[in-house]
Parts: C-alpha cells; structure tokens; sequence
C-alpha cells in the first residue's frame, strides 16, 4: 500500500544550525510528494511539493528534492530560526488515487 | 475568501452523544476529506468525497457518517460519541488532481468523557 515514513523527533536545534529531516515513501507509480507544516494550535499549511522525479520543492528556505530511485523527499533547511518551531509533516498523493498519506509528523524545536 | 473553515473549535462530548462537526470551503473544490490527528500517528483519513452525491470511505471510518449534498459543505457527523474518538479532527478540500495542493481548516478538538 501506499505510506510514508518520516525520521522519529522530536528534533532540537540551535538557531543557525542545520536541519534534515528524512522522508521516505512507498506507492504505485509517481506520487505528488509534499512537505506540510503545522504551528502550535493551528492546522497544516503547504510548506513545498513536488508532483514529478527530481523536481526540487523549495519555501521559506526549506528545500526537498523528489528521489525517485531512493523514493525519498527530504526536508532541509541551511540555517534554522526559532520562529521554525513546529511539527513538520511529509505526506503523498499517489497519482491514481485521493487519498492523502501522512507521516507521523517531526517535532522541531529551535533554541536562540 | 475564508478558505477552509470548521466549526465547532472546540467540543466536549459524553459518551454516546451524537453531534456533526461542519466544514465548509469556498474555493470550488472537488475533493473534500475528514481526518484525525493523534500524537504519534500523523493524521488519518476518515472520509473522503470527489464531488457532491460522493462520498467513500479512507483509512478510519467506523463511527463517523459524512455526506455531501453541496459542493462547498461536508459535515462528519459522530453517531455515538466513544471516548476512542477524542482526538483533533480537520477537514480539508483540494481541486480534483493528485498534484494540487491540499488546504486544511483550523481543527477541532473533541474530548469524549
């Protein structure tokens, strides 16, 4: 079946550093692949996405490069502020289907 | 244009109470979806629907009713309200393809005593 698994967090950083956050998936053919972010008390918003192999998903200075041959998005970002913090989610489309798949979700949390 | 709105934002329920969490969104779109949100286990796909008249069943059905009788509303409606149904609900609605972008609403949180 369809589903994405996403590197256990949570994760802590200090302003400045760098981030990775791994994303890997399986699914029948192209998936659209995207990167969601959730801020304390609020829904998710679209991050990035990528609907086609090696296209690269880039916002806010986050980046994530479609993978097809390791079938993996992830998320990175060169230098990480506090104002970051949230719970990141990776999540697939699968291209003859509706059904949005999830990850379990990465805590992120940026110290000044 | 509001988006994606849910109403309400917070709801505290007795076991088996029966009540409908409403969504509605303004942006015309095809496909509108109910998920859960558990910590550990990102979020679920309760039910799904491609148009008005069509609704299908996603990932965690049992005990939630939905229908769609207008393009903009899809209200989830809890028959029997079980203190496993605490959670936090969002609801979300994209234009038909896979490639789009999917826009949620703020969530609702139910507590189930």
């Amino acid at each position: 079946g369809n589903s994405v698994t996403q590197m256990e967090g949570p994760v802590t950083l200090s302003e400045e550093a760098f981030l990775t956050i791994n994303c890997t998936y399986t699914a029948t053919g192209y998936p659209s692949l995207f990167w969601y972010v959730q801020y304390p008390g609020e829904g998710l918003q679209l991050l990035l996405k990528a609907t086609k192999a090696d296209d690269k998903g880039s916002n806010k200075g986050f980046e994530a490069t479609y993978r097809k041959e390791t079938t993996s998005f992830h998320l990175e970002k060169g230098s990480v502020q506090v104002s970051d913090s949230a719970v990141y989610f990776c999540a697939l489309i699968p291209y003859n289907n509706n059904d949005m798949r999830f990850g379990a979700g990465t805590r992120l949390t940026v110290k000044p | 244009n509001a988006g994606v709105t849910q109403t309400p934002k917070f709801q505290v329920l007795k076991t088996g109470q029966s009540m409908t969490l409403q969504c509605a969104q303004d942006m015309n779109h095809e496909y509108m979806s109910w998920y859960r949100q558990d910590p550990g286990m990102g979020l679920r796909l309760i039910h799904y629907s491609v148009g008005a008249g069509i609704t299908d069943q996603g990932e965690v059905p049992n005990g939630y009713n939905v229908s769609r009788s207008t393009t903009e509303d899809f209200p989830l409606r809890l028959l029997s309200a079980a203190p496993s149904q605490t959670s936090v609900y969002f609801c979300a609605s994209r234009a038909g393809t896979s490639g789009k972008t999917q826009y949620f609403g703020p969530g609702t949180r139910l507590l189930v005593l």
